[in-house]
């Protein structure tokens, strides 16, 4: 069962072309959404921390925002070095009554920005 | 210093050798994790160390050992690995133990011949 969904899987877009990504998840009792960029052969690069719906964070020429269903990262005038896999993961407690809790990811979106 | 470092960056082994992966990091985190990546997938949680005790383990071949032996310390033993666990091996660790906002080394790429 998927519990994380990224759409597209690929995003092809020219310099200064905004966009956004989504990341849509099922997963009861939402400790927390993350979102990680990660270079070829890499690993992930954690980005953004949000809690509850209605948050928005920001960075350079990204922005998350989330609510109750899902999160959008949105790209502002990306550039070529903006392009990565960008990933989405979930977090939930193992078990109720437990504090110890485990990420779920999606299968990330793939961006290229071409000059 | 906000690094988790991994060593080996490339390892080659064949399916009777024995080897090991280290993973440190020093930023006090007392949670550690090892994830598993094909290409074009994402990660897949393996292992789960929280306050250097193993938490979680995503039934996990008995081939893949881990071992924290402090809590700056990570290592995955690796024996009678098959062809099929050629992967990107990724330690992580995090403040606390949810498992968010986790900071990744940047991966031992291993190919079994």
């Amino acid at each position: 069962e998927d519990q994380v969904t990224q759409s597209p899987e690929a995003l092809r877009l020219q310099e200064g072309e905004s966009s956004s990504l989504n990341c849509s998840y099922t997963v009861s009792g939402l400790r927390g959404l993350f979102w990680y960029r990660q270079d070829p052969g890499k690993g992930p690069e954690f980005l953004f921390t949000l809690y509850s719906a209605g948050e928005e964070k920001e960075k350079e020429r990204l922005k998350a925002t989330l609510t109750k269903k899902e999160s959008f990262l949105h790209i502002t005038a990306p550039k070529p070095e903006d392009s990565a896999t960008y990933l989405c993961a979930v977090q939930a407690l193992v078990d109720r009554g437990s504090t110890l809790g485990r990420l779920y990811f999606g299968r990330g979106t793939q961006l290229t920005v071409w000059p | 210093d906000t690094e988790v470092t991994q060593t080996p960056k490339h390892l080659v082994m064949g399916m009777t050798n024995k080897k090991s992966l280290k993973c440190e990091q020093h930023m006090g985190h007392r949670a550690m994790y090892w994830y598993k990546q094909k290409a074009k997938k994402p990660p897949e949680l393996m292992f789960v160390y929280s306050y250097e005790k193993l938490s979680i383990n995503e039934s996990v071949p008995s081939r893949f050992s881990p071992e924290c032996p402090n809590s700056s310390l990570l290592n995955l033993h690796l024996h009678a690995l098959q062809p099929e666990d050629s992967a990107l091996y990724l330690c992580a660790s995090s403040q606390g133990r949810g498992g968010g906002e986790a900071f990744f080394g940047q991966g031992t790429r291993l190919t079994v011949v």
